[in-house]
């Protein structure tokens, strides 16, 4: 079985523009949860969706948003990027809320 | 609210020897779930070995023993036979049963392995 596929895997943006990060979770795997990874804050969750639906919400401005696909694909949103938000973007997938997760290689976003 | 912690930023160990990563967490609730991850530097996290709060015994994977002390709320990882393919960030984590579910992550401990 395929594992949790991220995409891109490095971006470059400029302070102001936003960005779209896309996760496709393992095959049959429902849940699916975003972190943001800095050295200085650790892994730190984003938020969580189920059946299109965000269930959990991190203590994230309202600038970062997602949403989840029919097929549970799930895509990330950054707006008015700021040089902070500099960070890996890690998501992982679960069969469903509450289960094991499975981790994504990345996305690794530079802020300029 | 829970907590996760990790005291040790960086560990090393040599090659074939055993080394233990210490994770100790803070909660008020009595059935939870921790976890061992390992990242090594191409960046996957990978999930090393996982511990149910009920289960009395000791969850073990190969080279990888957890030492579970639910009273002390204490969770340390034992490596045994160490490899240079061990080298990587070690997160414990620690998550619900119910409710939301969240994962809440240590800050992480970096392995050395030294040949």
């Amino acid at each position: 079985k395929a594992g949790v596929t991220q995409t891109p895997r490095y971006l470059i943006k400029t302070r102001g523009q936003q960005v779209t990060l896309s996760c496709s979770p393992i095959s049959g795997h429902r849940s699916v949860s975003w972190y943001q990874q800095t050295p200085g804050q650790g892994l730190q969750f984003l938020f969580e969706y189920f059946s299109e639906t965000q269930r959990n919400k991190g203590n994230f401005p309202g600038r970062f948003s997602g949403r989840q696909f029919s097929n549970s694909r799930s895509e990330m949103n950054v707006s008015t990027l700021e040089l902070g938000d500099s960070a890996l973007y890690l998501c992982a997938s679960s069969l469903d809320p509450g289960k094991t997760q499975y981790f994504g290689p990345g996305t690794r976003l530079l802020v300029l | 609210a829970q907590t996760v912690t990790q005291s040790q930023p960086e560990m090393s160990v040599q090659e074939a020897e055993t080394v233990t990563l210490s994770c100790t967490y803070d909660t008020s609730e009595s059935d939870y779930y921790l976890f061992w991850y390992k990242q090594p530097p191409s960046r996957q996290m990978i999930l090393v070995i996982r511990q149910e709060a009920y289960k009395q015994q000791n969850a073990t994977e190969n080279r990888f023993s957890v030492n579970f002390q639910k009273a002390a709320k204490s969770f340390s990882l034992k490596i045994s036979d160490s490899q240079l393919g061990d080298a990587a960030m070690y997160f414990c984590a620690y998550r619900t049963t119910s409710g939301t579910y969240k994962y809440i992550f240590g800050t992480g401990t970096r392995l050395k392995v030294l040949a």
